[in-house]
């Protein structure tokens, strides 16, 4: 069975940088795609980022790019994002979700807050 | 970046009644996803590549479309179906979502 599982996340103060991890299991972690993908209250869904299963090509969304790093260890079935220079709105639910050959989003963490205030 | 416009943002439905969901694309994209949100939990793949069922899901679900022009069909609502739904492309980066249309049981 697909698991991912998320954590890393809390309530953080504007500017400060906080480190999500995505532990994934029930399948060959290094052959997927990944992706981090958000949603703030109440709000629907805002892809974040991606990274190939080789870490080769990475992407990311430009309310992010510069601020976000999208990593993974595929040694320890992780997959990261590194967020700083935390803003108000960066305030959301935090999804890691797979990609494979027939869907860009197949499988779901349950996912993790980020509060970001003050 | 290709902007998706869902309709109807809300719509209720009976049990027994068929649904369906409108997804336009501001360009035109190869290929439709379509993700149910159910409250308070993740989303879950419903349909990729346009009309495939993912594993799991009943065949009451049906998509269809091209182009510009896609949409999403519940054949016979359940009341398990109330659930927000997503469509979603990626022909061309940044992947976007539809901004969700929220589907009630009447």
């Amino acid at each position: 069975e697909v698991q991912l599982v998320e954590s890393g996340g809390g309530l953080v103060q504007p500017g400060r940088s906080l480190k999500l991890s995505c532990l994934a299991s029930g399948f060959t972690f290094s052959n997927y795609g990944m992706n981090w993908i958000r949603q703030a209250p109440g709000k629907g869904l805002e892809w974040v980022a991606s990274i190939s299963s080789s870490s080769s090509y990475i992407y990311y969304a430009d309310t992010v790019k510069g601020r976000f790093t999208i990593s993974r260890d595929n040694a320890k079935n992780t997959l990261y994002l590194q967020m700083t220079s935390l803003r108000s709105e960066d305030t959301a639910l935090y999804y890691c979700a797979r990609r494979s050959r027939w869907a860009p989003f197949d499988y779901w963490g349950q996912g993790v807050m980020v509060t970001v205030s003050s | 970046e290709i902007v998706l416009t869902q309709s109807p943002t809300t719509t209720a439905a009976s049990p027994g009644e068929k649904v369906t969901i409108t997804c336009l694309a501001s360009s035109s994209v190869s290929n439709m996803y379509w993700y149910q949100q159910k409250s308070g939990a993740s989303p879950k793949l419903l349909i990729y590549s346009t009309s495939s069922l993912a594993s799991g899901v009943p065949d009451r679900f049906s998509g269809s479309g091209s182009g510009t022009s896609y949409s999403l069909t519940i054949n016979t609502m359940e009341a398990e179906d109330a659930a927000t739904y997503y469509c979603q492309q990626w022909s061309s980066n940044p992947p976007t979502f539809g901004s969700g249309t929220k589907l009630e049981i009447k």
